[in-house]
């Protein structure tokens, strides 16, 4: 198993534009995160999913949106990029009370 | 609603001696606790999790955790520090609502000095 994969590793964007970060697990597990950590912090939830077709929303949210059509792929949509989007993403999923996570996307935004 | 505080943001240590990182939680339940540490640039390493087995958690890497629910801690030991173990360090609770989310604490980072 491959686990939790991301891409891409590392990506700058300018001020307004969009992109979509890439999310995919190969354990069939059911619920899926993304994450988001600043410098010096703590991750933060952004968007959860406890299934295809079903996602819901973290502590935050805002400036992202998420889709979730098959149990294998969670990616995190930003539309208009802004300063405070510059972070490390981390998208993890879940087996009962273990958490896998993957090794993350370093996304500056300029 | 849960929550973790970590009691020290930063830890400096001595190769070969003990480590304590302090962490002190929050619950309305009996909580899901769980220690994870992250190496420079790397993505994060389960180190042991506390799930109402045991209140002494052994995890990798000779590092043990205490749940005590009296003093609503769960501190992080290791008896002799490596320089290998100078990371960031963070306890984590899950939020209880059986969907697998998890609450971070700021995180404390350990120096292990020569």
């Amino acid at each position: 198993n491959a686990g939790v994969t991301q891409t891409p590793k590392f990506r700058i964007l300018k001020i307004g534009q969009s992109m979509t970060l890439q999310c995919a697990q190969d354990m069939n597990h059911n619920y899926m995160y993304w994450y988001r950590q600043d410098p010096g912090m703590g991750l933060k939830l952004i968007y959860y999913s406890v299934g295809a077709g079903i996602t819901d929303k973290g502590e935050v949210p805002n400036g992202y949106n998420v889709s979730r059509s098959t149990t294998e792929d969670f990616p995190l949509r930003l539309e208009l990029a802004a300063p405070s989007q510059t972070s490390v993403y981390f998208c993890a999923s879940t087996l009962e009370s273990l958490v896998f996570f993957g090794p993350g996307t370093r996304l500056t935004v300029l | 609603a849960q929550s973790v505080t970590q009691l020290d943001s930063h830890v400096s240590v001595s190769e070969g001696t003990p480590v304590l990182l302090r962490c002190n939680y929050s619950s309305s339940y009996s909580p899901s606790l769980f220690w994870y540490v992250q190496h420079p640039n790397k993505g994060l390493q389960l180190l042991l999790k506390y799930t109402s087995a045991a209140t002494l958690v052994k995890g990798i890497n000779g590092f043990e955790a205490e749940f005590k629910k009296s003093e609503t801690s769960f501190h992080l030991t290791k008896p002799s520090a490596h320089m290998s173990d100078a990371a960031e360090y963070f306890c984590v609770v899950s939020d209880g609502s059986n969907t697998g989310k998890l609450i971070f604490g700021q995180g404390t980072t350990l120096q292990v000095k020569p």
